[in-house]
């Protein structure tokens, strides 16, 4: 079973801050997705990393995949409260499933 | 960009009877789609994977009598939830992947279903 392990859980942190959500496994994926959800909707796809050590920049947010696809980072750059939501990351492994991560619940205050 | 629908985007309905979610990509044709199910502030875990003209594939622990998957149509899938009790009160989505984007899975809005 494929697992991914995202860190940290729960983060709440001041507008203007920088933060790193990471998201690990001990799989390779052929691909990594991050979504953002907000609640009581679908999660929205942010960005699809596809080769090892590919870095993916939108706007504030800068997205990694390690060198081995086992592995992805994401960095927000001077958060605000829009950025809140449930972020998840996404490896996709054999007939084009989603291993979804277990979720970094972010809060930005003003 | 592509959009996926839900209907009903919320539900509630007495223990014992049953309960159609609908699943549609707008803009585009899906071979397949997925059926997810969340529970509060926790992550995505797949049901089932719904394959259009064929019978769908449940993850292990998911009753394919409960959750009946029905992939009519490239761009239609439903989710019946057979006799419903309380504990299949739960949030479910559904994702249609794009036959022309292998690996991009695009979700749709999910259906709050509460079961008394």
């Amino acid at each position: 079973t494929q697992l991914l392990e995202q860190s940290p859980q729960f983060l709440s942190i001041q507008e203007g801050e920088n933060l790193t959500v990471y998201c690990n496994s001990s799989s390779v994926f052929s691909s990594l997705q991050w979504y953002r959800q907000e609640p009581g909707e679908g999660p929205v796809l942010l960005v699809t990393v596809v080769t090892g050590g590919e870095v993916k920049k939108l706007k504030r947010l800068t997205f990694q995949f390690g060198d081995a696809r086992k592995d992805s980072s994401l960095h927000i750059t001077a958060a605000q409260p829009g950025d809140t939501g449930l972020y998840l990351c996404a490896g996709a492994g054999g007939g084009n499933k989603l291993t979804f991560g277990t979720g970094t619940q972010l809060k930005v205050e003003l | 960009g592509a959009v996926v629908s839900q209907h009903p985007s919320w539900v509630i309905c007495k223990s014992g009877t049953s309960v159609k979610i609908e699943c549609r990509s707008l803009d585009f044709q899906a071979t397949t789609m997925f059926w997810y199910r969340q529970f509060p502030k926790k992550s995505l875990m797949l049901m089932a994977t719904s394959n259009e003209g064929s019978k769908a594939t449940y993850e292990q622990g998911v009753e394919k009598d409960k959750f009946l998957i029905n992939h009519a149509s490239l761009t239609l899938s439903t989710l019946t939830v057979t006799s419903a009790h309380p504990e299949d009160s739960s949030f479910y989505i559904c994702s249609a992947r794009d036959t022309r984007w292998v690996e991009t899975q695009y979700f749709g809005p999910g259906t709050r279903l509460l079961v008394l």
